[in-house]
């Protein structure tokens, strides 16, 4: 039972540089989403998906694209990475609109 | 705008004690849902429950109940007889009603951190 997977667990960017959090689910949840945790605080919802093809802004978009080409796959792109993008990102999954969410282990970011 | 308040930022108890876990929103909507979520040392997010705002009845599970009050816009959540392995940040969180059609975003509060002393 693979669940909702985030890659890479870990990783150090330097300023200005970019790159790409990759989420899949393997559940068929149709709902997707994207949260950051920073030190000491909740989680703030980034972006999110209501299936294939469509995606919108949640609360802190600013710095960050994604893309859902596919049902199982929810990629985070960080364009630029600056200091403040330092966090952990959660992705997460539901299969009915008010249903719980199924995250992922977490991805932790540093931008030095 | 709809706010989820956990007051206390950490809370220190000794294995065996009983440790209440307070959680205050705010939404003007009648009908939402809300959330707790266990964070361990690891850092997963672990789902413990789902109440519905219609569903005030308290619920329990093992040692774990959630006293909903929806006259004072509550829903604490009490261990007890805690464990080490209790040992955690939790979270309680709030559905956004105003968006039914785009997937339930959940709005967190800061989290409480509670530390079981053998």
């Amino acid at each position: 039972n693979a669940g909702v997977t985030q890659t890479p667990k870990f990783r150090i960017l330097k300023i200005g540089q970019s790159m790409t959090l990759q989420c899949a689910q393997d559940m068929n949840h149709n709902y997707m989403y994207w949260y950051r945790q920073d030190p000491g605080m909740g989680l703030k919802l980034i972006y999110y998906s209501v299936g294939a093809g469509i995606t919108d802004k949640g609360e802190v978009p600013n710095g960050y694209n994604v893309s859902r080409s596919t049902t199982e796959d929810f990629p985070l792109r960080l364009e630029l990475a600056a200091p403040s993008q330092t966090s952990v990102y959660f992705c997460a999954s539901s299969y009915l609109v008010s249903g719980e969410l199924f995250f992922g282990e977490g991805s932790r970011l540093t931008v030095l | 705008a709809q706010k989820v308040t956990q007051a206390q930022t950490e809370i220190s108890v000794v294995e065996k004690e009983d440790v209440t876990l307070d959680c205050v929103y705010e939404t003007r909507d009648t009908t939402y849902y809300l959330f707790w979520y266990k964070q361990p040392p690891s850092g997963e997010l672990v789902f413990l429950i789902r109440r519905n705002s219609f569903d005030e009845q308290n619920e329990i599970s093992g040692r774990y109940s959630w006293n909903f009050q929806k006259s004072t816009s509550s829903f604490n959540f009490t261990i007890t007889a805690s464990q080490v392995v209790d040992s955690a940040v939790y979270f309680c969180a709030l559905s956004d009603p105003r968006f039914k059609a785009a997937g339930n975003k959940l709005t967190f509060g800061g989290g409480t951190r509670v530390l079981v002393k053998p």
